[in-house]
């Protein structure tokens, strides 16, 4: 149980074009959601938290019109890069946790590669 | 705001010796910390974690971590190495009540496991 997904696995992109990134729980219900960015050999940063219905809540320094999160359900979140460019290249991964209690269940990643 | 500190870039350790990641914290409330490892392009992977209870828990893969509320410290341990444990580990914490749920992150240690 608790399998998170992640699609596309991998995107390579031009710049100045926009990229989805999907996450779902499969197997149970996720109240909450995160997103995090990670670069080569580095830990993870978290970008923004999203809870089911509710517009999602940023971390400093991640701009909101940049990165936009929505979690219309509790098995789906979305994270769209808008006018993605180089510097945007990086690991992207999402967890998700259902209540207040539980551990994070992290996705498998996906890769954004901009030319 | 919960910090984690994982003071080593590096484990090397031959295989069949025991293996140590360290990991010590810092909370404002009550510390709920977690294991993960990280392989290549992969997302991550728990593997243990520490709510309450026994100070020593055990976690998949033959690993096991032991909780030191006076020393603040979650160190992970794995009596025998094997070469397959080479990976990238993280240790997260979790300040409960206060954090709204999120992780701060280690830096993470890569773990060498040498034949």
């Amino acid at each position: 149980g608790a399998v998170v997904s992640q699609h596309p696995s991998w995107v390579i992109c031009k710049s100045g074009t926009s990229v989805k990134i999907e996450c779902r729980s499969l197997d149970f219900q996720a109240t909450t959601m995160f997103w995090y960015r990670q670069f080569p050999k580095q830990s993870l940063m978290l970008m923004a938290t999203s809870n089911e219905g509710s517009k999602a809540t940023y971390e400093q320094g991640v701009e909101k019109d940049k990165f936009l999160i929505n979690h219309a359900s509790l098995t789906l979140s979305t994270l769209t890069v808008t006018s993605a460019h180089p510097e945007d290249s990086s690991f992207y991964i999402c967890s998700a946790a259902s209540g207040s209690y539980n551990e994070q269940f992290f996705g498998p990643g996906t890769r954004l590669t901009v030319l | 705001a919960q910090s984690v500190a994982q003071p080593e870039d590096q484990v090397n350790v031959a295989e069949g010796n025991p293996l140590t990641v360290k990991c010590t914290y810092s909370v404002s409330g009550n510390p709920y910390l977690f294991w993960y490892v990280q392989y290549p392009n992969r997302g991550l992977q728990f593997l243990l974690k520490y709510i309450t209870g026994d100070n020593l828990v055990k976690g998949s893969y033959g690993f096991e971590a032991e909780f030191n509320k006076s020393q603040t410290s979650f160190h992970l341990k794995k009596p025998s190495a094997l070469v397959s444990d080479s990976a990238l580990y993280f240790c997260a914490v979790r300040d409960f009540p206060y954090g709204n749920n999120r992780l701060a992150f280690g830096k993470g240690n890569q773990v060498v496991v040498i034949p």
